[in-house]
């Protein structure tokens, strides 16, 4: 079945450093794949999404590439801020599954001063 | 602020008890939500999706009569776990489609559940 992998957490670093997280999916058909974020005490909130192969989401410093040769779709931040600790999902849905998100475990970030 | 709100946030209960979360959609109307579950270290599983006026689709599984899902309004969904078990400790988030917005997915803020 339909399935993310994303590195286990959690994952501490010291402010303004380069991030990380891993995520591959496996998948039958052609997903689009996303990456949620969870702060303390919040909901999950879209933080970037790509819909096809060699697209990459950007959003608040965030960038993924959608890598269909390496099913991979990892989150990067070139320089990290103390807010933004929190939890981060890597997830897919396929086409026609309205809405229905496959996870990764989550990978919970955590960056000091 | 939130556009999805999920109630309780946190709930202690006793084993054999039921217990009942609150999904509801503040700004926009849902004719579908989908509840998930988290078990330490493993990923958001997809429950079951909830529809409006008529009856949940569950997950292969998920026991339809241990979780009782009602989409009663096109507001609120909610999800009654019932007879609990320590087994069912976990946590329970909902989602909710905005149809016309590129079908944008709200989610709430998600419950911890612990029965003891």
């Amino acid at each position: 079945g339909d399935s993310v992998t994303q590195m286990e957490g959690p994952v501490t670093l010291s402010e303004e450093a380069f991030l990380t997280i891993n995520c591959t999916y496996t998948a039958t058909g052609y997903p689009s794949l996303f990456w949620y974020v969870q702060y303390p005490g919040e909901g999950l909130q879209l933080l970037l999404k790509a819909t096809k192969a060699d697209d990459k989401g950007s959003n608040k410093g965030f960038e993924a590439t959608y890598r269909k040769e390496t099913t991979s779709f990892h989150l990067e931040k070139g320089s990290v801020q103390v807010s933004d600790s929190a939890v981060y999902f890597c997830a897919l849905t396929l086409t026609g599954t309205a809405s229905k998100l496959t996870f990764g475990t989550g990978t919970r970030l955590q960056v000091t001063l | 602020g939130a556009v999805v709100s999920q109630h309780p946030s946190w709930v202690i209960c006793k084993s054999g008890t039921s217990v009942k979360i609150e999904c509801r959609s503040l700004d926009f109307q849902a004719t579908t939500m989908f509840w998930y579950r988290q078990f330490p270290k493993q990923s958001l599983m997809l429950m079951a999706t909830s529809n409006e006026g008529s009856k949940a689709t569950y997950e292969q599984g998920v026991e339809k009569d241990k979780f009782l899902i009602n989409h009663a309004s096109l507001t609120l969904s909610t999800l009654t776990v019932t007879s609990a078990h320590p087994e069912d400790s976990s946590f329970y988030i909902c989602s909710a489609p905005e149809q016309g917005s590129g079908n944008t997915i709200y989610f709430g803020e998600g419950s911890w559940l612990t029965v003891v």
